[in-house]
């Protein structure tokens, strides 16, 4: 697509549900990377995609939260039993490849759980 | 950890005027330099890739200088808008084969009419 989209991009959850975000990146992007930001605090690093392996999860906050990728093109990132410290608005980026310049975001998930 | 300070938090100015804040980054094992601009409810949009000491990128009224040596980058809005007003964020790049951007907490810039 023109850039990148994420879906939906508000969603407001029951503390204890689950909830999946989606995000669908620029077409031939093979590098796509997971961001939040919680209010008052900076961008968050969580997944990073090369392809469709995540060489890195390590900022993936707890066992709840997963994500895939598929086909080296969308990804979802599920949290489990929301808690709701996992208030945020969570961005998704994508990029030519590893080391290669900038990111194009997404306009971002906000997650509000009550 | 690496950590990534931006100055001030938050700025109020008035239509006309001009500004500058500040990004500082560890000056060791320095890649790149990022700045977006992130207005509510859109996507942050780039503005600067910054890779050389002493690099000075334009783009309009806004401008970027990049200090490596210090570990500090400026940016700069000459006669502020009200269009202006977003958080602007810089973010690090460390390493060229390091794929993770560590980011400040932005500037909120609001512009006065």
């Amino acid at each position: 697509g023109a850039g990148v989209s994420q879906s939906p991009s508000n969603k407001v959850t029951e503390k204890g549900k689950d909830v999946e975000l989606r995000c669908d990146p620029i077409s031939g992007h093979t590098a796509l990377y997971w961001y939040r930001q919680r209010l008052g605090q900076g961008l968050e690093f969580l997944i990073y995609f090369q392809g469709n392996s995540a060489p890195d999860k390590s900022g993936l906050p707890s066992d709840r939260f997963s994500a895939e990728r598929t086909g080296e093109s969308v990804s979802t990132l599920t949290i489990q039993r929301t808690q709701q410290e996992d208030s945020a608005v969570y961005l998704c980026a994508s990029s030519p490849g590893v080391g290669a310049g900038g990111y194009t975001f997404g306009s971002g998930t906000r997650l509000t759980v009550v | 950890i690496l950590n990534v300070e931006q100055s001030p938090q938050s700025l109020h100015v008035q239509e006309g005027d001009s500004t500058n804040f500040t990004c500082s980054f560890p000056s060791s094992n320095f890649y790149a330099l990022h700045w977006y601009r992130w207005e509510t409810a859109k996507s942050p949009e780039a503005l600067f890739v910054m890779t050389l000491n002493g690099d000075e990128k334009k783009k309009g009224r806004i401008s970027a200088t990049l200090n490596t040596k210090e570990g500090y980058s400026y940016l700069y809005i000459k006669g502020s808008q009200p269009e202006d007003s977003a958080t602007y964020l810089c973010a690090f790049h460390s390493g060229a084969g390091s794929y993770q951007l560590t980011f400040g907490k932005g500037t909120k810039l609001s512009v006065i009419p």
